[in-house]
């Protein structure tokens, strides 16, 4: 069966540092990926997507930014975080079933501060 | 690209009393997916509805597409504890890329 995962769970970093979080999937291959952010517990935002290694469509201009660097690992970045980048990180991957639902991560919760 | 409209923001009921949350949109949609997310965690697929008019159950979830595919709903009948979280709607758009855009999301708390 698939599954995904996420690193770290949690994260406290200043403004002004760098990040890195980490989605990889495993037992599929090929997956669509994509990065979502939500803050205050609410709406979903799609920040990147992937459909393979590689490629990355944004769509919303930030500091951040995304890499597919292999297969089944997807990683989101920033060079210099700001306060407004607080918040829950979700990877997703598209699955292959009919109805090509997406299957979340258990998400990173960032605080920048 | 497409938008969809989720309403109310919020509702609290009394277990055993119905929810019922709404997704609008101003064009006509492909296709509607819902999805739960409990508190602190992260969304669960929970249905796809892509014909006019469809209707579609899972135990006391029912789930409707309008006629024009421009709105869309969840029914819960006699709320539970176990209901509580927030129920968001989306739709996926075409071409290789499956992008979901989502609802705001319905934040459902049951008072037991």
């Amino acid at each position: 069966s698939q599954t995904i995962h996420q690193w770290p769970a949690t994260l406290v970093q200043p403004v002004g540092s760098p990040l890195s979080l980490e989605c990889t999937v495993e037992g599929t291959s090929n997956p669509n990926l994509y990065w979502y952010r939500q803050a205050a517990g609410r709406g979903l935002q799609l920040l990147f997507y992937s459909v393979g290694i590689g490629q990355i469509s944004s769509e919303v201009p930030q500091n951040l930014s995304a890499s597919r660097p292999q297969d089944r690992q997807f990683i989101l970045s920033s060079k210099k975080l700001l306060l407004s980048d607080s918040g829950f990180y979700l990877c997703a991957w598209r699955g292959q079933g009919i109805f090509y639902e997406q299957y979340f991560g258990p998400g990173t919760r960032l605080t920048v501060t | 690209g497409q938008q969809v409209m989720q309403i109310p923001q919020y509702q609290h009921v009394q277990e055993g009393e119905d929810f019922t949350t709404y997704c609008n949109s101003s064009t006509t949609l492909s296709n509607i997916q819902w999805y739960k997310q409990r508190p602190g965690g992260h969304p669960v697929f929970l249905i796809q509805l892509v014909k006019s008019g469809e209707v579609k159950k899972q135990k006391r979830l029912t789930f409707q597409f309008g006629e024009a595919k421009k709105n869309s709903s969840l029914h819960i009948t006699a709320t539970q504890t176990t209901d509580v979280g927030t129920y968001f709607c989306a739709t996926q758009s075409g071409g290789s890329n499956y992008k979901l855009t989502f609802g705001k999301g319905t934040l459902l708390t049951v008072n037991p």
